[in-house]
């Protein structure tokens, strides 16, 4: 049972190159959640997604893209990488409803340090 | 817009007993969730609150009130390996339901 996979695990990029961080779920969650963490800090919402085909932007969407063509996946885009996005990124997906929640099972996390 | 508070650092003694602390501002609630979140590590779900009370789970319970937008998570019997952060989050309704979370409280526990 894999749950939440990103990858990768690790990445160095250089100011100005793009990427993009995968991210899949095996468990037909309707929700799924871009985060990003700094040192000592709490997780940040980059963008989220209801469903496929809807994705909607979180606190700190700036410097970012994403898609949702599947159920699974849920890929997050940077086009021009900047010092300012080196964090970890984690990836999330659950299945919600409107009268309640059920916990979001998270990714490994991808640290990405730009330089 | 939403506001979670929760002290920054604790520090507790094994075997001891600690209660994180979550305040938080929002319109449109709908529900509060705590994580455990070990360095170098994903968050990983510990509870849920959407109704006023205490929710109890072995050694952890977490206890929301939503008049007072108040909620905390006990720990007891402390272990070294409850050395975590722990993440309040918010669930809410603005517009589209959205989870925020809160910095995170590092949980030091000392022998």
């Amino acid at each position: 049972n894999a749950g939440v996979t990103q990858t990768p695990k690790f990445r160095i990029l250089k100011i100005g190159q793009s990427m993009t961080l995968q991210c899949t779920q095996d468990m037909n969650h309707n929700y799924m959640y871009w985060y990003r963490q700094d040192p000592g800090m709490g997780l940040k919402l980059i963008y989220y997604s209801v469903g496929a085909g809807i994705t909607d932007k979180g606190e700190v969407p700036n410097g970012y893209n994403v898609s949702r063509s599947t159920t699974e996946d849920f890929p997050l885009r940077l086009e021009l990488a900047a010092p300012s996005q080196t964090s970890v990124y984690f990836c999330a997906s659950s299945y919600s409803f409107q009268q309640g929640d059920q916990p979001q099972h998270f990714g490994d996390g991808t640290r990405l340090s730009i330089l | 817009g939403q506001n979670i508070d929760q002290p920054t650092e604790m520090t507790a003694t094994e075997g001891a007993i600690v209660q994180i602390n979550c305040t938080y501002q929002t319109s449109g609630f709908n529900g509060l969730f705590w994580y455990q979140q070990h360095a170098g590590e994903a968050p990983t779900f510990l509870s849920y609150n959407v109704l006023d009370g205490l929710e109890e789970k072995g050694r952890f319970s977490s206890f929301l009130s939503r008049s007072k937008g108040y909620s905390y998570l006990l720990l007891k019997e402390l272990q070294m390996k409850d050395s975590a952060s722990y993440l309040c989050a918010v669930r809410a309704y603005t517009g589209g339901f959205k989870t925020i979370f809160g910095a995170g409280t590092r949980l030091f526990v000392k022998a």
